[in-house]
């Protein structure tokens, strides 16, 4: 079946540092993938999505290429900010199927 | 202006109690989901509805009963809560035809179960 995975959390940062979060999926054809976010004590936001190879998602200073060859999407942004601790959630839409990956924590520190 | 709303956004009941969950979007969209996440933020679906037709029912037991008595509402009850219902649940809703759109999602609901 479709699957999503991500890398292990609880991920550590210093404010301005480069962040990459991982995220590889299984899918029978072609979804469309997608980051959320979930700030402490809120739901989850829509970060970024692509719905096609080779699209890139981003917003926020986030951004996720969707590379069809490596079956990723991997979160990137240059410089973390305090604001951005959150729990993020890599996750992919195949018709009716929405299956999300297991989440990872960051922690950005001042 | 919210688009998708639960109700309560938190309930701490007692175990064996039966509770309900109430969730609304006023997106016009024609589908729409509970999902459970869990105390290590693990995401699993439970059961989606479209125009009011169940049609995904993950392996969920029996106690919770999803209901939807028009679609812009996906009501969750439950019957005889045990300590392992205590997690987040949270509503969503999607338009079928707008795949790749994403989902649209609650706040949540934080039941504790004591």
């Amino acid at each position: 079946g479709d699957l999503v995975t991500q890398m292990e959390g609880p991920v550590t940062l210093s404010e301005e540092a480069f962040l990459t979060i991982n995220c590889t999926y299984t899918a029978t054809g072609y979804p469309s993938l997608f980051w959320y976010v979930q700030y402490p004590g809120e739901g989850l936001q829509l970060l970024l999505k692509a719905t096609k190879a080779d699209d890139k998602g981003s917003n926020k200073g986030f951004e996720a290429t969707y590379r069809k060859e490596t079956t990723s999407f991997h979160l990137e942004k240059g410089s973390v900010q305090v604001s951005d601790s959150a729990v993020y959630f890599c996750a992919l839409n195949y018709g009716q199927n929405f299956v999300f990956g297991p989440g990872t924590r960051l922690s950005v520190l001042p | 202006d919210t688009a998708v709303s639960q109700t309560p956004k938190y309930l701490v009941t007692q175990m064996g109690n039966d509770k309900s969950i109430k969730c609304e979007q006023n997106l016009g969209h024609d589908t729409m989901y509970w999902y459970k996440q869990d105390s290590k933020k693990f995401l699993k679906i439970m059961f989606s509805y479209n125009n009011k037709e169940l049609i995904i029912n993950e392996t969920v037991p029996n106690r919770f009963s999803p209901k939807s008595p028009d679609k812009a509402h996906l009501n969750l009850h439950i019957n005889s809560l045990e300590l392992g219902d205590s997690a987040v649940y949270f509503c969503a809703s999607s338009q079928e035809s707008l795949t790749g759109k994403g989902y649209t999602f609650g706040s949540g609901t934080r039941l504790t179960v004591v």
